[in-house]
């Protein structure tokens, strides 16, 4: 089956600007998150969703990120204003349900985002 | 709250040593755990898993043990080549969060 597809690949922008990045799980996967990797980190969730619906959003910043699945099969993860800060690579996993003991997420190859 | 606590790296090894990275974990609860490979250029790919305390989750080589006592999961593999150089993920997940994971550990692996 085919895996969980993101575009772009790397993103530059300045400060202050707007980008979006798209991702398309896998297919008949329920749940879909966003995660974001700063360098030397591990991920940390951004948002997660079931189907179209949102699950936990508690850690993503809602004055500059925003997300959604409007059909419960692909989603965008939009910045508005960027910051410097934001540099970062986004990575969005599919599973097939809600998580629990026994899922596993299947992870995207990330968009590779830098704000100059 | 969850947390992840993997060994610092880079882990620097000749080809055909034995790999140990360490894992430790906070949890409510009682949590799944995995560990999560990143090729470079890569997504993360499950490396394995273990469910339950005991439980050892193998693949490629690879194994973990799941230690309730001690609250570890600690990677291992006896004979590691130049491919398996990558960044390593510890994770835990619960019935009520997601994946939580550790920082990432290096392993760079020479001929």
């Amino acid at each position: 089956e085919a895996g969980v597809a993101q575009s772009p690949r790397y993103k530059i922008i300045e400060k202050r600007q707007s980008v979006a990045f798209w991702c398309n799980p896998i297919s008949g996967h329920a749940t879909l998150y966003w995660y974001q990797q700063i360098l030397g980190q591990g991920p940390k969730l951004l948002i997660q969703f079931q189907n179209n619906g949102v699950v936990d959003d508690s850690q993503l910043p809602k004055d500059r990120f925003s997300a959604e699945r409007l059909k419960g099969v692909d989603s965008t993860l939009k910045i508005q204003p960027a910051k410097l800060e934001d540099s970062a690579v986004y990575l969005c996993a599919s599973s097939r349900r809600d998580t629990g003991a026994q899922e596993t997420q299947y992870f995207g190859p990330g968009t590779r985002l830098l704000v100059l | 709250g969850n947390s992840v606590t993997q060994m610092e790296g880079p882990v620097t090894l000749s080809e055909e040593a034995f790999l140990t990275i360490n894992c430790t974990y906070t949890a409510t609860g009682y949590p799944s755990l995995f560990w999560y490979v990143q090729y470079p250029g890569e997504g993360l790919q499950l490396l394995l898993k273990a469910t339950k305390a005991d439980d050892k989750g193998s693949n490629k080589g690879f194994e973990a043990t799941y230690r309730k006592e001690t609250t570890s999961f600690h990677l291992e593999k006896g004979s590691v080549q130049v491919s398996d150089s990558a960044v390593y993920f510890c994770a835990l997940s619960t019935r009520y969060s997601t994946l939580t994971f550790g920082k990432g550990t290096m392993l760079l692996v020479s001929p």
